[in-house]
């Protein structure tokens, strides 16, 4: 079983400013993780995903996160917030694709962030 | 450029109505999924259908049937409405090969009173 953890359910921050959305994972087998978007009245959009390899992954619109296996987290970072940026963010995580299922993604509650002018 | 449409977009029923909430893809993928979503939950997984014909209950599957009636649809049904269940639905897809949702529709918004 494996379970997300994302502190702060609401993060402002100001534009321009570095934006720091956290979360911590438990896994009993090396996992998956992912972070989603979700825009006002609008479905998720996958934003980044780790698998293997690389511990520092990239995504869309200037986002990124780093696997720490000994934090168990995945934190997501952008250097410089925009106003569109505001949204709610979703981690999750899923065991390795050699155990994987649909049904064992795990999302985490969400963080609403918000940049302030 | 649709990607993943659902309709309705918003539905109120009474408890003990039944309905269907539609969902389309229109990108080729072979997986797709049925979640709901409910404030400081996250999301849970209802249903999932990895592959045209086949289907897989999720976390949260009381309450509700799903039909994948070709490779681009996938429908789900609540047969009795109950209150527990007003929520927003999202239908997602996915490539083969992936256990995650790709694309996302934008929702259901459904109340039962």
């Amino acid at each position: 079983a494996q379970s997300v953890t994302q502190l702060g359910s609401h993060v402002s921050v100001s534009e321009g400013a570095l934006v720091l959305l956290r979360c911590n994972y438990s896994s009993s087998v090396p996992p998956y993780l992912f972070w989603y978007v979700q825009y006002p009245n609008q479905g998720l959009q996958l934003l980044l995903k780790y698998t293997t390899g690389a511990t520092l992954v990239k995504g869309i619109n200037g986002f990124e996160a780093e696997f720490k296996k000994s934090e168990t987290s995945f934190h997501l970072t952008k250097p410089s917030a925009h106003m569109s940026d505001a949204a709610e963010y979703f981690c999750a995580v899923r065991p390795g694709e050699s155990s994987g299922s649909a049904r064992q993604l795990t999302f985490g509650s969400g963080t609403q962030l918000t940049v302030l002018p | 450029n649709a990607g993943v449409t659902q309709t309705p977009k918003f539905q109120v029923l009474k408890t003990g109505q039944s309905m269907t909430l539609q969902c389309a893809q229109d990108m080729n993928h072979n997986s797709m999924y049925w979640y709901r979503q409910d404030p400081g939950m996250g999301l849970r997984l209802i249903y999932y259908s990895a592959s045209e014909g086949t289907t897989d209950k999720g976390e949260v599957p009381n309450g509700y049937n799903v039909s994948r009636l070709n490779k681009r649809e996938f429908s789900l049904r609540l047969e009795s409405a109950a209150p527990s269940q007003t929520s927003v639905y999202f239908c997602a897809s996915s490539e083969a090969g992936t256990n995650q949702p790709q694309h996302f529709g934008d929702g259901t918004r459904l109340s039962i009173l």
